[in-house]
């Protein structure tokens, strides 16, 4: 039982480059999610998904999209990264009315 | 909306002393209670949660947090703590039936010292 699966754990970008982060479950939670982390600020919101086809906006959305088109995948783009999101980033899959979160080991991103 | 405090950045601590990281949240409906750990390059584990029911609250490594709804927080106690506690401690709400929305706070992070 792997759990949440992110891809890669780290990664180097130039300012105004594009990537992926990929993140799977294989627990068939309907809820997920992307946060990021930075000092000081615990874990931020990125975007979330209540089931497949569907997504919403977090806490800090801008620059970011994500798209479900299965329960077990949820992708999060980066369209043109800038410095500002060099981070850490995990993504969750959450239980049944967000009793237990589980969490994949993140991927530390540095945009140059 | 909910947010949450936590109220040490930074709680050093001497081995085998007790500890007590506090986290206080504000909420205008009920909620869910968590405490994560994050060990160094790592991703978040869960310590314990509240959901309902005792307020008193155990979870793994010795771990206990007390939800007190009148002072609307959830201090997490270990009496005693060793080398490996060291490590960021979060805590954590979500509106209960929110899918999992959780709202973190700032980070505690624990150095138990020799």
């Amino acid at each position: 039982n792997a759990g949440v699966t992110q891809t890669p754990k780290f990664q180097v970008l130039k300012t105004g480059q594009s990537m992926t982060l990929q993140c799977a479950q294989d627990m068939n939670h309907e809820y997920m999610s992307w946060y990021r982390q930075d000092p000081g600020m615990g874990l931020r919101l990125i975007h979330y998904s209540v089931g497949a086809g569907i997504t919403d906006q977090g806490e800090v959305p801008n620059g970011y999209n994500v798209s479900r088109s299965t329960t077990e995948d949820f992708p999060l783009r980066l369209l043109s990264a800038a410095p500002s999101q060099t981070s850490v980033y995990f993504c969750a899959s959450t239980s049944e009315l967000g009793t237990e979160a589980f969490f994949g080991q993140g991927t530390r991103l540095t945009v140059v | 909306a909910q947010s949450v405090t936590q109220l040490d950045s930074q709680v050093p601590v001497f081995e085998e002393a007790p500890v007590e990281l506090r986290c206080n949240y504000s909420s205008s409906v009920s909620v869910y209670l968590f405490w994560y750990v994050q060990y160094p390059n790592q991703g978040l584990q869960l310590l314990l949660k509240y959901l309902s029911g005792s307020t008193l609250v155990k979870g793994i490594n010795g771990f206990e947090a007390e939800f007190n709804k009148s002072q609307t927080s959830f201090h997490l106690r270990k009496p005693s703590v060793h080398i490996s506690d060291t490590a960021e401690y979060f805590c954590a709400v979500n509106r209960d039936g929110s899918g999992g929305k959780l709202i973190f706070g700032q980070g505690t992070e624990l150095s138990v010292k020799p």
